[in-house]
């Protein structure tokens, strides 16, 4: 249990369909990420906010579109995706955006599944 | 980021010692060195990180080389727990927030 949890954990959806990733931190952070991991590939990270403003986006295609509400909620809004996108979706969180020793506690993750 | 290199697998036997290596040549002198691990089916988890002295905590151990071009993981008596991605990070002082993860090193450990 890290302090970070995830709803849902498994998703299958249509590709016209529109869902919802949520992310809530329980350690009063203030920074929170989300990353995409694909099979075979490195995790790389989709979005970064601190104080509920987005202080990064990865060139993410708009058919993600985070959401911070404040500093303890991230939404992923997704619609329109594509098989492509079919992955595991984790959220982080860290104290504040210092670099060198700021720990960032993960998620247990969202797998995806775009049919 | 610099960049770091590490072997794709390895392989452990319960119990015992486990050493795993990391390159990164190209470190600056404001970069720290942080190891996170991936369990199956989970988020990763942070391990341990270090500058220029060698570091200890409850997890593991990280030696790392005088002229910093390299560090070493030790997992003092690893368990079937222990089997995951292992991901070496450079994270300058001051700079990026961004985890830039490699491929790691995919531990086995065996009963």
């Amino acid at each position: 249990e890290t302090g970070v949890t995830q709803t849902p954990r498994h998703l299958v959806m249509g590709m016209t369909n529109k869902k919802s990733l949520k992310c809530e931190q329980h350690l009063g952070h203030n920074a929170m990420y989300w990353y995409k991991q694909s099979a075979k590939k490195p995790l790389e990270l989709m979005f970064v906010y601190n104080f509920k403003e987005q202080t990064e986006n990865n060139s993410v295609p708009s058919r993600f579109s985070p959401e911070c509400p404040n500093s303890s909620h991230l939404f992923l809004h997704l619609h329109t995706l594509q098989p492509e996108d079919s992955a595991l979706y984790l959220c982080a969180s860290s104290q504040d955006l210092a670099g060198s020793y700021n720990e960032q506690f993960f998620g247990p993750g969202t797998r995806l599944t775009v049919l | 980021d610099a960049k770091t290199t590490q072997p794709n697998s390895m392989e452990s036997n319960e119990e015992e010692p486990v050493h795993l290596p990391c390159n990164h040549s190209t470190i600056s002198g404001t970069d720290y060195i942080h190891w996170y691990r991936q369990l199956p089916s989970q988020g990763p988890e942070y391990v341990i990180h270090g500058l220029t002295s060698n570091v200890n905590n409850r997890m593991a151990s990280l030696a790392i080389a005088e002229d910093r071009k390299s560090s070493t993981l030790i997992l003092h008596r690893a368990t079937l727990r222990d089997a995951a991605v292992y991901y070496c990070i450079l994270r300058s002082q001051g700079g990026s927030e961004k985890l830039v993860f490699g491929k790691g090193t995919k531990l086995t450990v065996n009963p």
